[in-house]
């Protein structure tokens, strides 16, 4: 069975702050991963994809990597604003076009 | 600019009175999938379509439906909902679903069961 973990389950931190979310799945044999932010009571937006051949993506203040080998992906968000408060979800594809995603990681940043 | 489309945004339905809820997508994409998520848990595929291919999610309940008449929309089905199928149903899309594209997500529906 596929698991995806994230930890922490919630964070609070103070405008300004680099942080840094951490998933992990028991699948290497993944297609590819990716990070989604949620919204409360939305859907969900794709941030980043890394693809299983690359190590990490870059957009604007969002970093996300990836290490096949023991299972991890980080997500790190620099300078953190009250605006990045949000759900951040990480989900891999493995075969048959099937996503499996983590109960994510509820982010909290103080003014 | 919407590219999934769900409706209604938010449904209220009796214990036992079937449902359906309704996707729509502009991206012209094979692949269209129904997720429920729960309070703070992580979204659970139900199914999906690869065109017309249905493929259901071995641990779906038989009371989970769904239908796609076209590329553009797809259909959940409920046919007797219970309170424990209150939760918020998601609906995405992949290009051609080889699983290294991305997935596009609408803005869900939250169904509620009274």
């Amino acid at each position: 069975k596929q698991e995806v973990t994230q930890i922490p389950a919630a964070l609070s931190v103070p405008e300004g702050e680099n942080l840094v979310l951490n998933c992990s799945f028991t699948d290497s044999a993944i297609y590819n991963l990716q990070w989604f932010r949620q919204d409360p009571g939305k859907g969900l937006t794709s941030l980043l994809l890394i693809q299983s051949s690359q190590r990490e993506q870059t957009s604007g203040r969002l970093n996300a990597s990836l290490d096949k080998s023991s299972g991890r992906s980080t997500l790190y968000i620099a300078a953190s604003q009250p605006g990045d408060s949000a759900t951040y979800l990480c989900a891999f594809s493995g075969n048959f076009n099937k996503f499996y995603f983590g109960s994510g990681t509820k982010l909290n940043v103080k003014p | 600019d919407a590219m999934v489309i769900q409706n209604p945004r938010y449904q209220v339905t009796q214990f036992g009175k079937p449902v359906t809820l309704s996707c729509s997508q502009t991206l012209n994409h094979n692949v269209m999938y129904w997720y429920q998520q729960k309070s703070s848990q992580a979204p659970k595929l139900l199914f999906h379509y690869y065109d017309k291919d249905f493929n259901n999610e071995a641990d779906t309940p038989d009371n989970f439906q769904s239908r796609r008449p076209n590329t553009s929309f797809c259909f959940l089905d409920i046919r007797s909902p219970g309170l424990g199928d209150a939760a918020m149903y998601l609906c995405a899309t992949s290009r051609d679903g080889t699983g290294y594209e991305k997935l596009f997500f609408g803005s869900g529906t939250q169904l509620s069961v009274l």
